[in-house]
């Protein structure tokens, strides 16, 4: 069936090291997709998206990378920073009624 | 985020007891949404609604029920509660059902059913 998950359940960077965070997808209908961050206590909060019809896309501090070959996509952060600890979701939307959100990944940032 | 606010924050029923929470957005979003947060379940959709009078049922709406008779408000009503429906409820909204059409998540409702 459809399922959106993430290769690392639990990451652990130095401050000012890069991070990536890895997400597979199985539903090659998906059209756009999504990466979440949530702290402890808050809801998700969105970061950045991307269309199918493109391989990357930036923001600030942060980079999505979709390869659609392998149905696998990725949150780069650069200069990860203490702030950026949180639990990262990406997720998959084909409508407005079909988002599935992978199962997230904890990102710990050592001081 | 101020745009969308969920009330109350956190609430203890028991089981058997009918408990609605609140969900208002203030961006005139179209389509609004519920869904609940578990461990090992990630979030999975209970209810959404295109617009005001329009709902449907999302993944897991066994046991809830919905309205939306204003654009802004979306209710999500428990009328049994049971202890398998602890859980963080979170309500989201969107602008579109399309692209670039991101959810907008409220700051969610913690339910404990004793």
């Amino acid at each position: 069936g459809e399922s959106v998950g993430l290769h690392l359940p639990t990451l652990s960077v130095q401050e000012g090291d890069n991070s990536i965070i890895n997400c597979a997808y199985s539903n090659s209908a998906s059209d756009y997709f999504i990466w979440y961050k949530q702290e402890s206590g808050k809801g998700p909060q969105f970061i950045i998206d991307i269309r199918s019809n493109m391989d990357k896309r930036q923001g600030q501090r942060v980079t999505v990378l979709l390869n659609k070959t392998v149905k696998h996509l990725s949150l780069q952060i650069a200069a990860t920073q203490p702030g950026d600890s949180a639990v990262y979701f990406c997720a998959e939307k084909t409508s407005y009624d079909k988002v599935i959100f992978g199962p997230g990944t904890s990102l710990s940032v050592i001081p | 985020d101020a745009g969308i606010t969920q009330s109350p924050r956190y609430k203890i029923t028991e089981t058997g007891r009918q408990v609605t929470l609140m969900c208002h957005q203030t961006w005139s979003h179209s389509y609004m949404f519920w869904y609940r947060q578990d461990l090992g379940h990630g979030l999975r959709l209970i209810y959404y609604s295109a617009a005001a009078d329009i709902t449907d049922k999302g993944e897991v709406p066994d046991g809830y029920v919905v309205s939306r008779s204003k654009t802004e408000n979306f209710p999500l009503t428990l009328e049994s509660a049971t202890r398998s429906q602890t859980s963080v409820y979170f309500c989201a909204s969107s602008w579109g059902s399309t692209y670039n059409s991101p959810l907008h998540f409220g700051n969610g409702t913690r339910l404990t059913v004793t």
